[in-house]
């Protein structure tokens, strides 16, 4: 079965820090780009990074740039976001997406004091 | 920096014909895909590359390019295709940055 499973979420306070993880079944994860994408309550959807199939190339929205980071481990089927010196407007479902094709369920993280 | 512009709302009886617009402020643009989301659900893709469908996607469903404007069609439209409707492209006319339309809900009378 395809799928993506993100893991990680929760409530932290401002200015800590949180890693995201998004478990990839039922394809060759590592021939797929990979993005996060995000959704703040009642909000549409905002791009946050995007990393090549192969790690070889990062980008970031100008919103999350220098502090959040986006990883891969193919040999574990696993993307990863690390999220540094959060605010409160990062509060929103966190999505892991397949080349634009798959979404998994995503995970809610709150940023509240 | 790049944007995609989407009517926030958009309502058709059941049967008509719902067409999405989402306009590119600025030349070159890049494919464009389309995403349902009904709500507490993650967003489906319904169109790639501007006119693709998905397999499982109704052929209600149809995506067209013009210019700097990409249209999401829905023909016949059902109850259950109420939903948001996001566009997405990209620019990477300097650094790579991924573009979502700010949402169309569609409200089927």
């Amino acid at each position: 079965q395809v799928q993506l499973v993100e893991s990680g979420g929760g409530v932290v306070q401002p200015g800590r820090s949180l890693r995201l993880s998004c478990a990839a079944s039922g394809f060759t994860f590592s021939s797929y780009g990979m993005h996060w994408v995000r959704q703040a309550p009642g909000k549409g959807l905002e791009w946050v990074a995007v990393i090549w199939y192969d790690g070889s190339n990062k980008y970031y929205a100008d919103s999350v740039k220098g502090r959040f980071t986006i990883s891969r481990d193919n040999s574990k089927n696993t993307l990863y976001l690390q999220m540094n010196s959060l605010r409160a407007e990062d509060t929103a479902v966190y999505y892991c997406v397949m080349d634009t094709a798959l979404w998994g369920q995503g995970t809610l993280v709150t940023v509240s004091s | 920096s790049y944007e995609l512009t989407q009517p926030p709302s958009v309502s058709v009886s059941p049967g008509q014909t719902a067409r999405i617009t989402c306009s590119a402020d600025a030349l070159p643009k890049q494919y464009a895909y389309w995403y349902q989301q009904k709500p507490g659900q993650a967003p489906v893709l319904v169109i790639y590359k501007d006119s693709e469908r998905p397999s499982g996607i109704p052929e209600r469903f149809s995506g067209s390019s013009s210019g700097t404007t990409v249209t999401l069609t829905i023909s016949g439209v059902q109850a259950e295709d109420e939903a948001d409707y996001y566009c997405q492209s990209a620019d990477s006319s300097g650094t790579y940055h991924v573009v979502f339309g700010g949402g169309t809900k569609l409200t089927v009378l």
